[in-house]
């Protein structure tokens, strides 16, 4: 079946603006998480999601950030003012339950020029 | 705090040789742990999982990973690398996990194959 997608795949920004990036879950999965991964590091955690709501926010580096589910299923990270630090690939991963397995998506990379 | 420390950044070996990556965790109760591997230009797969039980895991690929907690580790190997495992390895910890907690990340451990 289909995976994690994620879109745009790449996307190339102005300091300042403001950028939508957005997860297809799997379908069926409950539980979908955003993480960040910048160059040489490992993933971390921005936030979480069970159903549409957000059960866990303590990723989110500062108000800028901000990601919706509205029906349980797709989800947008939202990231307004963006600064030149905000580059990096942001990860997308879905579970069937909370405590199941992460399924991971391919990325986005934001470049913030 | 919760956190994973992979200590080598970059490993070469030989195809055909052995593998071992290093992965250290600190957490306060019995921890979730993850391998995943992460191609480039691709999406992090999941190699194997311990959740608990038995201390070796199998995974896919040919990995295994064993759990001992004397030593906080969760080492990751395989016995003969291919050039096809040439990739960047993650260990990782659920913190919470049984509440769908987040996971916390390794630095990540880059592995080159000789031919």
């Amino acid at each position: 079946g289909a995976g994690v997608s994620q879109t745009p795949s790449n996307k190339v920004t102005e300091k300042g603006k403001y950028v939508e990036l957005r997860c297809d879950p799997i379908s069926g999965h409950t539980a979908l998480y955003w993480y960040r991964q910048s160059l040489g590091q490992g993933p971390e955690f921005l936030i979480y999601f069970q159903g549409t709501g957000a059960a866990d926010d303590s990723g989110l580096p500062n108000d800028r950030f901000f990601a919706v589910r509205p029906e349980g299923s797709v989800s947008t990270l939202k990231i307004q003012r963006t600064e030149r630090g905000d580059s990096a690939v942001y990860l997308c991963a879905s579970s069937p339950s909370t405590s199941g397995t992460q399924y991971f998506g391919p990325g986005t990379r934001l470049t913030v020029l | 705090a919760q956190s994973v420390t992979q200590p080598d950044i970059h490993i070469t070996v030989s195809e055909g040789a052995s593998l071992e990556l290093r992965c250290n965790y600190s957490y306060g109760a019995t921890p979730y742990l993850f391998w995943y591997v992460q191609s480039p230009g691709q999406g992090l797969q999941l190699l194997l999982k311990y959740f608990s039980g038995d201390t070796l895991v199998q995974g896919i690929k040919g990995f295994e990973a064993e759990f001992k907690r004397s030593q906080s580790s969760f080492n990751l190997r395989k016995p003969s690398v291919h050039w096809s495992d040439a990739a960047e390895y993650f260990c990782a910890v659920g913190a919470g996990y049984n509440q769908g907690g987040k996971l916390i990340f390794g630095q990540g451990t880059e592995l080159s194959v000789k031919p």
